[in-house]
């Protein structure tokens, strides 16, 4: 029972790169989530996923875009990576749509991202 | 004002303890409330939601006080497993789940 998987788990990246974080979930959830984690701040929401095909700006949308591929797998792309960026990203996934009663999250396990 | 604020803590506690958290929220039109706990370096897990009348769950006690906008999580007998950060999250119609700095907890032997 996986549950929400993300890859990598750590990525190093040089300011300007690219790059793609993967997330999928296999409890047939509609709605996913990604979120980065601040030193001192609480989780902050990027962009989430009401159904597959929809996408919606979060609280930090800037700098990231996102594909809701398929139901199961959302992804997170930074195009061109900057210092600020640097941050642990959750995927996260709730069968129920946002902010609707009994919101609840199921993350994956993050990815550690650095970018000098 | 933060919409969700959390004392940081740390709450350093002996084992068997019983130790509280609060939790103040801004958004009276908040409508859902969680406590999650996220281990060093780890994901944020879904400790308990918080209903309005309160509830319990093993050695955990939620309440919700909406007159005072917050909301608390009591444990009792606490265990060196215990240690960790414990998140509160609130949430409303219109806005999605705002999530607190968080309070850590440090049990010792």
């Amino acid at each position: 029972n996986a549950g929400v998987t993300q890859t990598p788990k750590f990525q190093v990246l040089k300011t300007g790169q690219s790059m793609t974080l993967q997330c999928a979930q296999d409890m047939n959830h509609n709605s996913m989530y990604w979120y980065r984690q601040d030193p001192g701040m609480g989780l902050r929401l990027i962009y989430y996923s009401a159904s597959e095909g929809t996408t919606d700006k979060g609280e930090v949308p800037n700098g990231y875009n996102v594909s809701r591929l398929n139901k199961r797998e959302f992804s997170l792309r930074l195009e061109s990576a900057a210092p600020s960026q640097t941050s642990v990203y959750f995927c996260a996934s709730s069968e129920t749509l946002p902010g609707q009663p009994n919101e609840k999250l199921f993350f994956g396990s993050g990815t550690q991202l650095s970018v000098l | 004002r933060k919409e969700v604020e959390q004392d940081p803590g740390p709450f350093n506690v002996p084992e068997g303890a019983t130790v509280a958290f609060n939790c103040t929220y801004s958004n009276s039109a908040s409508q859902s409330f969680f406590w999650y706990r996220q281990d060093c370096r780890k994901e944020p897990k879904l400790l308990m939601s918080v209903y309005s009348s309160g509830n319990e769950d093993g050695r955990f006690t939620a309440q919700l006080n909406r007159a005072s906008q917050y909301i608390s999580l009591l444990i009792r007998d606490s265990k060196l497993s215990d240690s960790a950060t414990y998140l509160c999250v609130v949430g409303s119609r219109t806005d999605k789940l705002i999530f607190g700095t968080g309070t850590r907890l440090q049990v010792f032997p």
